[in-house]
């Protein structure tokens, strides 16, 4: 696609259920990056792929979080047993893998837990 | 480990005002470093950036120049307009491809 898609755009959901939220990146794109952003804060790094595999999942805050790429392309971050505090924006980038090449991002999904 | 940090904000200033937002990062190796801008309903957006020491970046009058020696990236830009209010975020990329940012500056432009 022209950029980077995220859905849904907006999820609320009861505290103690299980959510996934999807990312499709730039086509060509082996980067993929997740963040989370909280009203007023910079996004924080949650995983990051580069192809299939995770090459950084150290921002994940706990193992209620996890984030899988099977095929390279579309990511899924899965958040169990959600808690009031999951609630923020979740945003999704990408870039070519070399080079100090920026990353486009994705309009972010609002999840609220309530 | 790699990050970078960013002078906090809210900056409020009038317009045709010259603007300063400091950052400085920490890293191993050589990274990359971006400003990123945050319109307000939109997304995170490159502004500019720099890959490699004494690099200048620059965009819509904004300029941000790498340097090593006090390991800044400090974003100028010489008359501020009401449209360039935004939030402004200072991010780092590594030579592994990660990308990390600051926390943001919130700049409100005032006619």
């Amino acid at each position: 696609g022209a950029g980077v898609s995220q859905t849904p755009s907006n999820k609320v959901t009861e505290k103690g259920k299980y959510v996934e939220l999807r990312c499709d990146p730039i086509s060509g794109h082996t980067a993929l990056y997740w963040y989370r952003q909280s009203l007023g804060q910079g996004p924080e790094f949650l995983i990051y792929f580069q192809g299939t595999g995770a090459a950084d999942d150290s921002g994940l805050p706990n193992d209620r979080f996890f984030a899988v790429r099977p095929e390279g392309s579309v990511s899924t971050l899965k958040i169990q047993r959600t808690e009031r505090g999951d609630s923020a924006v979740y945003l999704c980038a990408s870039s070519l893998k070399h080079g100090p090449t920026e990353a486009f991002f994705g309009q972010g999904t609002r999840l609220t837990v309530v | 480990g790699d990050s970078v940090t960013q002078m906090e904000g809210p900056v409020t200033l009038s317009e045709e005002a010259f603007l300063t937002i400091n950052c400085t990062y920490t890293a191993t190796g050589y990274p990359s470093l971006f400003w990123y801008v945050q319109y307000p309903g939109e997304g995170l957006q490159l502004l500019l950036k720099a890959t490699k020491a004494d690099d200048k970046g620059s965009n819509k009058g904004f300029e941000a120049t790498y340097r090593k020696e006090t390991t800044s990236f400090h974003l100028e830009k010489g008359s501020v307009q009401v449209s360039d209010s935004a939030v402004y975020f200072c991010a780092l990329k590594t030579g592994a491809n990660n990308l990390f940012f600051g926390t943001g500056t919130r700049l409100t432009v005032i006619p």
